[in-house]
């Protein structure tokens, strides 16, 4: 049974930091693309990041692009998300996201964590 | 990158059909077969309903179908149910700088 869990939300003053991990199960992770995608409270799905695989190529959302870095430990079946500079319009849930094998589109979701940036 | 449009509701009488839009650019919905549909309940993660504009995961629903033409995508319940009752994000693969575009969202109301 493939499974993913998020942890390491909480609340940050912003200009703050945080990191977020997702352990995964029930793949091959390290075959496999994965993403972070975020919703704000009340709020639609917004694409984050992704990284390969191998770890060699991630993509980032121009919302987070130089202050978020998306990285993976395939010997801890580990996803992570540091999160820097955070500003109040990065509160939202953070999903972890498995890709679809050989397209595109995301077949597992973990449950989520929430960051909120407030003072 | 601006999200892909969708109408806020849509509803309709239990065994009824609908149908939702998701209208993006050339630069997404129009220019791959990279669409995807998602069903979210209060308080839970997206489930996958269709992926490749039509093609249903493995334990979805026959009465969930997609399609595409030109920059719009759709997504057709058929013999609507009250557990359809939820919310609905297209999604797709994007040319621009952002790899994967969402849309606004469509909440499903079962009258």
């Amino acid at each position: 049974e493939v499974q993913l869990l998020e942890s390491g939300g909480g609340l940050v003053q912003p200009g703050g930091s945080l990191r977020l991990s997702c352990a995964v199960s029930g793949f091959t992770f390290s075959s496999n693309s994965m993403s972070w995608v975020r919703q704000a409270p009340g709020k639609g799905l917004e694409w984050v990041a992704a990284i390969g695989g191998s770890g060699a190529s991630t993509y980032y959302a121009d919302s987070v692009k130089g202050r978020f870095t998306i990285s993976r430990d395939n010997s801890k079946n580990m996803l992570y998300l540091q999160m820097n500079s955070l500003r109040a319009e990065d509160t939202a849930v953070y999903y972890c996201a498995k890709r679809i094998v050989s397209t595109k589109g995301f077949d597992y979701w973990g449950q989520g964590t929430l960051v909120t940036v407030s003072s | 990158q601006s999200a892909l449009t969708q109408p806020a509701s849509v509803s309709g009488s239990p065994g009824q059909s609908i149908t939702i839009s998701c209208t993006g650019t050339s630069s997404d919905v129009g220019g791959y077969n990279y669409v995807s549909w998602y069903q979210q309940h209060p308080g839970k993660a997206p489930k996958l309903m269709i992926y490749d504009v039509s093609n249903r995961p493995s334990g979805i629903s026959n009465r969930f179908s997609g399609s595409k033409s030109g920059n719009t995508a759709s997504l057709t319940i058929s013999g609507l149910q009250a557990e359809d009752e939820a919310d609905y994000y297209c999604s797709s693969y994007t040319s621009s700088s952002s790899l994967y575009v969402f849309g606004t969202g469509t909440k499903v109301t079962v009258l």
